[in-house]
């Protein structure tokens, strides 16, 4: 059975970092591509950002909100995936998803429950 | 970046009746070396995270009801659901994944009349 579990989730300060993390099993992770979405509460889906599989070279790409803050990685050794976010913004604070595409150009297809992000002084 | 606009933002339909969602793109969604579209459908019930409904614009996943329908092509696209069920409320989300950003639609809200 495919698992994504996002983790690392909390209240931060304006300012500060956090990293998050996305577990994955039942599937070949190191194949896959990993995204993240957000979704600020009663509001719609926001792409984050994805990473590509090793045999795509990573390919790492970004959308405008997050970029040259926001980075995200993988370690095919751990089945893991993380969103490491810098210098955070209140309107940062959402819902963060974690989901896969088996292959590059093929839409996310299992998602995982979302972790909480919460910026605020 | 492309971008996505659905109509209607929220919409109320009967049970057993017809429900249409509509999805246009600011750019064809068509790739020519394939022919196919590079869009999606996803379903978000309330505290749960999105499912994949339809991909290519008119596949579906396995599983997914056959009510469930996606058609169009280009910058045009619609999702039906041909009977709705009680458990069909959510919210709808449609998503380009041609380019990056892989930007989605403003989500509509379907209810029951």
């Amino acid at each position: 059975e495919v698992q994504l579990v996002e983790s690392g989730g909390g209240f931060v300060q304006p300012g500060g970092s956090l990293k998050l993390s996305c577990a994955a099993s039942g599937f070949t992770f190191s194949g896959a591509a990993i995204h993240w979405v957000r979704q600020v509460s009663g509001k719609g889906l926001e792409w984050v950002g994805r990473v590509r599989s090793t045999a795509d070279n990573f390919a790492p790409a970004y959308g405008a909100s997050v970029k040259g803050r926001f980075t995200i990685s993988r370690d095919d050794s751990k089945n893991t995936a993380y969103l490491q976010m810098n210098s955070l913004r209140t309107e940062d604070t959402a819902i963060y998803y974690c989901s896969r595409t088996p292959t590059y150009d093929t839409p996310s297809d299992y998602w995982g429950q979302g972790t909480l992000v919460t910026v605020s002084s | 970046d492309i971008v996505m606009t659905q109509s209607p933002d929220s919409l109320a339909v009967s049970l057993g009746e017809r429900a249409t969602i509509n999805c246009k793109s600011s750019q064809s969604l068509l790739y020519s070396s394939n022919n196919k579209n590079y869009l999606a459908w996803y379903q978000q019930k309330s505290g749960q995270p999105p499912k994949l409904l339809i991909h290519w614009a008119s596949t579906r996943e396995s599983g997914v009801p056959d009510r469930f329908s996606g058609s169009g092509s280009g910058t045009d696209f619609t999702l039906t659901i041909s009977s709705l069920q009680a458990e069909d409320v959510a919210v709808y989300y449609c998503q380009q994944y041609l380019n990056v950003p892989r930007t989605f639609g403003q989500g509509t809200k379907l209810e029951i009349k």
